[in-house]
């Protein structure tokens, strides 16, 4: 069973909307959260990550929303852009040293 | 900074040949980890070096799967007796390792297609 879960597998959004993508998590032991955002034909890219002691993250259009208690968190994409189209992966890790686990993705469809 | 390369970018084997995938990682990283990327299963973690040496392989299929760093400037992943299962891309990343944030740098893939 997937250790952490996305929802939902696809989304289409207009041009200038938020995005609203879903994560949730198993492993109370899971300490650090990066999104990675993948393009077709490329490797994942970090895009934004969050540890466990902070709710909030932010940079540039790009929030994470953090619930602890939940075991959930949401990335949000303000003023969304065609250029913003991608498949978008959650990930955890224990700690630093270690591989990250990633979801199965959200496909993310900007339209003009 | 040419970023993580992996060669070749596609590879197409038959069913029971070899296939070997390389990875040079980001000079000046000590972490090198292999995933393998599938629709259905999404990004499956199989193996992680740190300074060359062996640190996990608990995601690597323990019959036909194996992968070698024998230097700090690349990786291979190595599958013997290829299978149609096996066919999927398979990314090399790399790492520094330091402080609070562990950034994988992912390369482009190996997209390995068995017939």
């Amino acid at each position: 069973q997937q250790q952490v879960r996305q929802s939902p597998q696809s989304l289409t959004v207009w041009e200038g909307e938020t995005a609203i993508l879903n994560c949730s998590y198993e492993n109370s032991a899971f300490d650090y959260f990066p999104w990675y955002q993948q393009f077709p034909g490329e490797g994942p890219a970090l895009l934004i990550a969050i540890r466990s002691v902070s709710d909030k993250k932010e940079d540039g259009g790009f929030t994470i929303f953090f619930n602890k208690r939940e075991k959930n968190l949401s990335l949000h994409i303000k003023d969304s852009q065609p250029g913003d189209s991608a498949t978008y992966f959650c990930a955890a890790s224990e700690n630093y040293a270690q591989g990250l686990t990633f979801g199965l993705g959200t496909r993310v469809s900007v339209f003009p | 900074n040419a970023g993580v390369i992996q060669t070749p970018r596609h590879k197409v084997t038959g069913k029971g040949q070899e296939a070997t995938l390389w990875c040079e990682p980001i000079s000046g990283h000590s972490a090198v980890f292999w995933y393998r990327q599938t629709i259905v299963q999404g990004l499956e973690f199989l193996t992680y070096f740190r300074n060359q040496a062996p640190i996990d392989d608990s995601g690597m299929p323990k019959e036909r799967f194996s992968a070698q760093m024998p230097n700090q400037s690349h990786s291979t992943l190595k599958i013997q007796s290829t299978q149609p299962q096996d066919s999927a891309v398979y990314l090399c990343a790399s790492s520094l390792e330091t402080g609070a944030q562990n950034t994988l740098y992912f390369g482009a893939g190996t997209r390995l297609s068995v017939l």
